[in-house]
């Protein structure tokens, strides 16, 4: 079946443009996450979706950075005003079950924004 | 707090040697769950193995093979008579079982991973 998609897989931005990156996670998969991943560095959680809920968003680095997944499917990020410390590779990953259970988080081909 | 080092940051080798990617955790939780994970140039993380806490037992799955030692917490990947196709980045993870993080992975640094023909 269908992996993650992400779309669009490049973006450039100005500084101070709004973006929105789009994530379509594997059908029937309760939860997905976000993470951003700096040049040379491990990807770092965002926030996490279990379906449309938004539980948990303590990794979002500031007020400019909103995401959302209204009917508990596609997901989409989007930052305002971008800053160039924004610039990096943006990872969506979705997983079947909830919080509990030892299942695995699957992961898109990520959006690399940059930010001039 | 939950912590993976991966101490290596780029490794390089000729094909056909054996290498070994080492991954150190840190963690509280008594369950918890450990991953590797690729990167090729691409961009895309590829699964490539999830174990358990209690688990401790080895696996081998064709050319990759991984230790897991809770003594000393850690969880090594061999890749035995390495490939060109191999050269990628490759992180391990670690999720708690519970708590707020929602079960959200944290990942090390990654180690770059460079097989010469």
């Amino acid at each position: 079946g269908a992996g993650v998609s992400q779309s669009p897989r490049y973006k450039v931005a100005k500084r101070g443009q709004d973006v929105a990156l789009r994530c379509d996670p594997i059908s029937g998969h309760v939860s997905l996450f976000w993470y951003q991943q700096a040049l040379g560095q491990g990807p770092e959680f965002l926030t996490y979706f279990q379906n449309e809920a938004q539980l948990d968003k303590s990794g979002l680095p500031s007020d400019r950075f909103f995401a959302e997944r209204p009917e508990g499917s596609v997901s989409t990020l989007k930052i305002q005003r971008t800053q160039q410390e924004d610039s990096a590779v943006y990872l969506c990953a979705s997983r079947l079950q909830r919080r509990e259970g030892p299942d695995t988080q699957y992961f898109g081909p990520g959006t690399r924004l940059t930010v001039l | 707090a939950q912590k993976v080092t991966q101490a290596q940051t780029e490794i390089s080798v000729v094909e056909k040697e054996d290498v070994t990617l080492d991954c150190v955790y840190e963690t509280r939780d008594t369950t918890y769950y450990l991953f590797w994970y690729k990167q090729p140039p691409s961009g895309e993380l590829v699964f490539l193995i999830r174990r358990n806490s209690f688990d401790e037992q080895n696996e081998i799955s064709g050319r990759y093979s991984w230790n897991f030692q809770k003594s000393t917490s850690s969880f090594n990947f061999t890749i035995t008579a390495s490939q060109v196709v191999d050269s990628a980045v490759y992180f391990c993870a670690l999720r708690g079982y519970y708590g707020g993080s929602q079960g959200n992975l944290i990942f090390g640094k990654g180690t770059k991973l460079s097989v010469k023909p």
